[in-house]
C-alpha cells in the first residue's frame, strides 16, 4: 500500500512568518510530487509542483524535494491570513498499471494576525 | 475561462435512493477522475477514465458506478445510496498521466447527505 503522511495539525504561525510544511512518501520511485491548497468546503487548488531534487520556488511559495529521504516540504513566506487553510500533498504513483495521485490527509494552517 | 463544473452542488437524499452526480469540463482534457473526501482523511479516487472508451476502477469503487458520456462529461451514479456513502464528492480532470506528469484541476465539488 503507497502512503503519503502528513502531520494533521493545526500549524499555528505569526503572519508574516515562514510556514514549514512536510510530507513523506513511501513510493520511492515516485518522480512527480504536488502541494495543494483547500479552504474549508471548497475545491483543492493546484499551487506547486516539484519533478526534480532541490527548491523550486514560486512567488511566496517553496517547495523542496529530497527523494533520498522521500521527503517534500512546502514553505510560504511571509503568511498572510489568507493563507489559512489546509495544504494536500499528492504524489504521483504506479497503481495498477496506471498512475495515480496518492494524496496525504492534510494539514491544517491557520495564519494568526 | 476553461472549466470543470459539477450539478448539484449539494444534495440531500435517502438510504435507497439512486443519485447521479455530473461533471463537465471545457478544458479539453482527456482524463477525467471521480474523488470523495471524508474529514480527516485524504481523497480517494472512485474511478477515473483516459477516454470514452477507458473507465477504471479506483480504490474505492464498491457501490459505485459511472459513465464516460463524452471526452467532456464524466457521471458517477450510487445506485443504492447509503449513510456511509455521505462525503463531499469531486470530479478532476488532466491533461497528462506519465511518469512525470499527473496535474489535476478540480471541480467545486458536490456536498451529498445520504438519510
Amino acid at each position: 500500500q503507497k502512503e503519503v503522511e502528513q502531520n494533521s495539525g493545526p500549524l499555528s504561525v505569526p503572519e508574516g512568518a515562514i510556514a514549514s510544511l512536510n510530507c513523506t512518501y513511501s513510493d520511492r520511485v515516485s518522480q512527480s510530487f504536488f502541494w495543494y491548497r483547500q479552504y474549508s468546503g471548497k475545491s483543492p487548488e493546484l499551487i506547486m509542483s516539484i519533478y526534480s531534487n532541490g527548491d523550486k520556488e514560486d512567488g511566496r511559495f517553496t517547495a523542496q524535494l529530497n527523494k533520498a529521504s522521500q521527503y517534500v516540504s512546502l514553505l510560504i513566506r511571509d503568511s498572510q491570513p489568507s493563507d489559512s487553510a489546509t495544504y494536500l500533498c499528492a504524489v504521483n504513483s504506479v497503481v495498477d498499471s496506471n498512475y495515480q495521485l496518492i494524496w496525504g490527509a492534510g494539514t491544517k494552517l491557520i495564519i494568526k494576525p | 475561462d476553461a472549466d470543470v463544473t459539477q450539478t448539484p452542488r449539494n444534495r440531500i437524499t435517502k438510504t435507497g435512493k439512486r443519485i447521479m452526480l455530473e461533471c463537465s469540463q471545457t478544458k479539453g482534457h482527456d482524463r477525467m477522475y471521480w474523488y470523495r473526501q471524508d474529514p480527516g482523511l485524504g481523497l480517494r479516487l472512485i474511478y477515473y477514465s483516459f477516454d470514452v472508451k477507458d473507465i477504471n476502477k479506483g480504490e474505492i469503487s464498491d457501490g459505485y458506478s459511472v459513465s464516460r458520456q463524452a471526452q467532456a462529461k464524466f457521471s458517477l451514479s450510487l445506485e443504492s445510496a447509503i449513510p456511509n456513502q455521505t462525503a463531499l464528492y469531486f470530479c478532476a480532470t488532466s491533461d497528462m498521466n506519465t511518469r512525470t506528469s499527473n496535474e489535476q484541476f478540480f471541480g467545486p465539488g458536490t456536498r451529498l447527505t445520504v438519510l
